[in-house]
């Protein structure tokens, strides 16, 4: 079936460290990803959908300037936490859609879990 | 606006037990999408089910079944005879059929003790 790889799935790092997440489909080509951010004991917050060759489309609140992505190929995406700090602390899961049918599921990847001291 | 309610935060059931977890959903869509997604400890998403609005036939796979009323706007999700293993938290979701966004619910977490 389809697979969604992440990584790293686990960074602990100093403040103000950029850390890059990233995310591969391994047997589909996927013109649209997307990143969520899930705080302790709650649900996934959409952050933004990864268009591959365009720009990313931010949800309201989210910084593009802090969460930057990159969609370079139909198989890659990216998600660069820049000058990352404490609150940036969460766990990040992309997902994949198969297919270009907007009634495919989305297929998740195993999810980053990121702290920042 | 899309919303996702699950009002069940945590449910604690013995190994064994049926258990059904609530989902009721807001949508000026005529047409969307339904999901269940299982969350292990683990953290990876694993995708159960989608159902499509027009669909309102019930589905049952293994020890899995699946709810959907339109006229109340819900989409329960019942197990049974839970097993240990399907200790997790749930996710009900909802996406218009025009695009992909996906709208969560707070989820469920489920602990099925021997």
């Amino acid at each position: 079936g389809a697979v969604v790889s992440q990584h790293p799935s686990r960074v602990i790092c100093k403040s103000g460290t950029s850390v890059k997440i990233e995310c591969r489909s391994l047997d589909f080509q996927a013109t649209t990803m997307f990143w969520y951010r899930q705080f302790p004991k709650q649900s996934l917050m959409l952050m933004a959908t990864s268009n591959e060759g365009s720009k990313a489309t931010y949800e309201q609140g989210v910084e593009k300037d802090k969460f930057l992505i990159n969609h370079a190929s139909l198989t890659l995406s990216t998600l660069t936490v820049t000058s990352a700090h404490p609150e940036d602390s969460s766990f990040y899961i992309c997902s994949a859609r198969l297919g270009r049918g907007s009634n495919q599921p989305q297929h998740f990847g195993d999810g980053t879990r990121l702290s920042i001291l | 606006a899309q919303k996702v309610t699950q009002a069940q935060t945590e449910i604690s059931v013995v190994e064994k037990e049926d258990v059904t977890l609530d989902c009721v959903y807001e949508t000026r869509d005529t047409t969307y999408y339904l999901f269940w997604y299982k969350q292990p400890p683990s953290g990876e998403l694993v995708f159960l089910i989608r159902r499509n609005s027009f669909d309102e036939q019930n589905e049952i796979s293994g020890r899995y079944s699946w709810n959907f009323q339109k006229s109340t706007s819900s989409f329960n999700f019942t197990i049974t005879a839970s097993q240990v293993v399907d200790s997790a938290v749930y996710f009900c979701a909802l996406s218009p059929a025009t695009g992909s966004r996906l709208t969560f619910g707070e989820g469920t977490q489920l602990t099925v003790n021997p």
